[in-house]
């Protein structure tokens, strides 16, 4: 079965606080993807990164960084310095060799307060 | 290229009423698929097409049909719309994936269409 946990619904931090979302995944594969996307108030879908099962390397893209760690089954977002412009409902999603699907998980609220 | 785009941005269905929701993309993405947003419960598969006259169902296909007669275009209809169809739907697309690579690559949405059905 393929499932992606979001446990944290909501977040609130005050700018230029670090913060954290966690992203736990479960697939049978042993070839997957892992994905965050992002969405805005004005509700669009907006692609950050895709992360294969095989490179476990950590990634930074400016104030973003994604830790990917297949022990523990987890794939987290670390946002540095948060803006409030970082407002959004952020997803995580997987996909596995099986129906070309994706597998998003619940999403997680993220409210930057300046 | 304007990407992923979705027809109409809003609409309002009485209970019975049927409608078609337009999905189109530029990017020749062999991939296409539906989704739903409902609060809480973030984006479900309704249906999905691998290529050009081909589709399949996703998780929660009950209610809801779809075409792809041509590469571009992606069609969702709803024969008799259900308070329960109330949602934002979201199309998105994606390439083939290229050789010794299994698994969907990234998914590219259009904006959404909000739907409500009284």
């Amino acid at each position: 079965a393929q499932k992606v946990t979001q446990a944290q619904t909501e977040i609130s931090v005050v700018e230029k606080e670090d913060v954290t979302l966690d992203c736990v995944y479960e697939t049978r594969d042993t070839t997957y993807y892992l994905f965050w996307y992002k969405q805005p108030p004005s509700g669009e879908l907006v692609f950050l990164i895709r992360r294969n099962s095989f490179d476990e390397q950590n990634e930074i893209s400016g104030r973003y960084s994604w830790n990917f760690q297949k022990s523990t089954s987890s794939f987290n977002f670390t946002i540095t310095a948060s803006q409030v412009v970082d407002s959004a409902v952020y997803f995580c999603a997987l996909s596995g060799k099986s129906g070309n699907q994706f597998y998003f998980g619940t999403g997680t609220s993220l409210t930057v307060i300046p | 290229n304007a990407g992923v785009t979705q027809t109409p941005k809003f609409r309002v269905l009485k209970t019975g009423q049927s409608m078609t929701l337009l999905c189109a993309q530029d990017m020749n993405h062999e991939y296409m698929y539906w989704y739903r947003q409902d609060p809480g419960m973030g984006l479900r598969l309704i249906h999905y097409s691998v290529g050009e006259g081909t589709t399949a169902k996703g998780e929660v296909p009950d209610g809801y049909n779809v075409s792809r007669l041509k590469k571009q275009n992606f069609l969702l209809g709803l024969e008799s719309a259900a308070p329960s169809q109330t949602s934002v739907y979201f199309c998105a697309s994606s390439p083939l994936g290229t050789s010794g690579r299994t698994g969907t690559d990234t998914q590219y949405f259009g904006p959404g269409t909000r739907l409500t059905v009284l």
